[in-house]
């Protein structure tokens, strides 16, 4: 079964850097899009950033561009989020997601793991 | 402010049926398939309908989708307690470049 497994979450004081990384298995990862996706305490979901299965293209959300990078190792079966100047507004929850297929929906949710923002 | 638009709340009694509704224009729903997310209490979101009204293997027939123009809605029959969720639309958004877009959010109470 589609399992995916998000880890590198933690407390970070402004201006820092935090690398999150999904584990992904029980399906061929090479063969699918994968997201990023954040929910703020209490708030709604926000989409952060996508990549095209094979890494070609990636897209971000205006609120992380310049700041997040999203890239993927299909040899490892492995989703990143690099996070650069961190604000306190990107305390969230951050969760990796599968699409169904080539601009198609997000189908398969991670766990989420915790980003904390503070001094 | 979120891209697509849904009612913050809805409730309804149990065995009730319930609609919710999430608006957005030519550049997302208006050209795009949609898709519902149901978020149980602290739990990560879950795929609940997709290309409209399409439903996963798993997902009881009492959950139901629909589209028209630029406007999507989640419908629920025979409500029951365990529906009690955060409710969420997606879809496509192409004005800018290709980003996905999510709804506010909607908060079912099942009374």
């Amino acid at each position: 079964q589609v399992q995916l497994v998000e880890s590198g979450g933690g407390v970070v004081q402004p201006g820092g850097s935090l690398r999150l990384s999904c584990a992904a298995s029980g399906f061929t990862f090479s063969s699918y899009g994968m997201h990023w996706v954040r929910q703020a305490p209490g708030k709604g979901l926000e989409w952060v950033a996508f990549i095209r299965y094979d890494g070609s293209n990636k897209y971000y959300a205006d609120s992380v561009k310049g700041r997040f990078t999203i890239s993927r190792d299909n040899s490892k079966n492995t989703l990143y989020l690099q996070m650069n100047s961190l604000r306190a507004e990107d305390t969230a929850v951050y969760y990796c997601a599968k699409d169904l297929g080539q601009w198609r929906p997000l189908d398969y949710w991670g766990q989420g793991t915790l980003v904390t923002v503070s001094s | 402010q979120s891209v697509l638009t849904q009612p913050p709340s809805v409730s309804a009694a149990p065995g009730q049926k319930v609609t919710i509704s999430c608006s957005g224009s030519s550049s997302n729903i208006g050209n795009n398939y949609v898709s519902w997310y149901q978020q149980l209490p602290g739990t990560a979101p879950k795929l609940l309908i997709y290309d409209n009204n399409k439903r996963p293997s798993g997902i009881p027939d009492r959950f139901s989708g629909s589209k028209s123009g630029t406007s999507a809605t989640l419908g629920i029959t025979g409500l029951q307690t365990g529906d009690e969720a955060d409710y969420y639309c997606g879809t496509w958004d192409s004005s800018l470049s290709a980003n996905w877009v999510f709804g506010g959010g909607t908060k079912l109470t099942v009374l």
